[in-house]
């Protein structure tokens, strides 16, 4: 059975840059598939933020592409997000994914809130 | 806004059928898989629906799912209290990027 964990700091500063690692068990990263972030700011709705596949190929949401990085540690297995320059606009829970093709996620980690704030 | 335009909110009584549209365009919906997620309230969300029809295994054959053009439905029959959350559909967009809708909030009353 898939799981995958989300960790990183729950509060992060005007300007910084926001990273969380989503841990992966039940599966081996390299083997296949994507892994995607997905937020959700305080009651609203999803928005993907991008996707890597096994192989190391990325896909970004064109709105977030100039500050977003993500990354795969086969070793540790688990993959990793960097957002750059965050503003309040940031505050969201952040979901890391499998992705059985892009848009195909499945499962899903619990989540985790992450709070833009000085 | 979203890509991909839902109803924000949906209700019915228990035993009613209810539908939930997700409206896209040709670079989205129009060319590419839909897929649905259900939100239960303070969890993470669940895949519902893939390849615009197909249930994974676990999900209820009370919810069922549609494409025809550039829009898509996800049907829920028999409700019950516990299907009351939120619905998003998503896809890809040839842009590239995938994209989801605004989120349809089931009230079941």
């Amino acid at each position: 059975q898939v799981q995958l964990q989300e960790s990183g700091p729950g509060l992060v500063k005007p300007s910084e840059t926001l990273s969380l690692t989503c841990a992966v068990s039940g599966y081996s990263i390299s083997s296949g598939y994507y892994w995607g972030w997905i937020r959700q700011p305080p009651g609203k709705g999803l928005e993907w933020i991008g996707s890597i596949y096994h192989s190391g190929s990325t896909y970004y949401n064109p709105s977030l592409k100039s500050r977003v990085t993500i990354s795969v540690d086969t070793s540790k297995n688990q993959f990793s997000l960097k957002l750059s320059s965050v503003t309040a606009a940031d505050t969201a829970v952040y979901y890391c994914a499998r992705g059985l093709t892009r848009e195909w996620f499945d499962p899903w980690g619990q989540g985790t809130l992450v709070t833009v704030s000085s | 806004q979203s890509v991909l335009t839902q109803p924000p909110s949906a209700s019915g009584t228990p035993g009613q059928r209810v539908t939930i549209s997700c409206s896209g365009s040709s670079s989205n919906i129009g060319s590419n898989y839909v897929y649905w997620y259900q939100q239960l309230p303070g969890t993470a969300p669940k895949l519902l629906i893939y390849r615009n029809n197909q249930r994974p295994s676990g999900v209820p054959d009370r919810f069922s799912g549609s494409k025809s053009g550039t829009s898509a439905s996800l049907a829920i029959s028999g409700l019950r209290s516990e299907d009351e959350a939120d619905y998003y559909c998503a896809a890809w967009d040839d842009s590239p990027h995938v994209v989801f809708g605004g989120g349809t909030k089931l009230t079941v009353l």
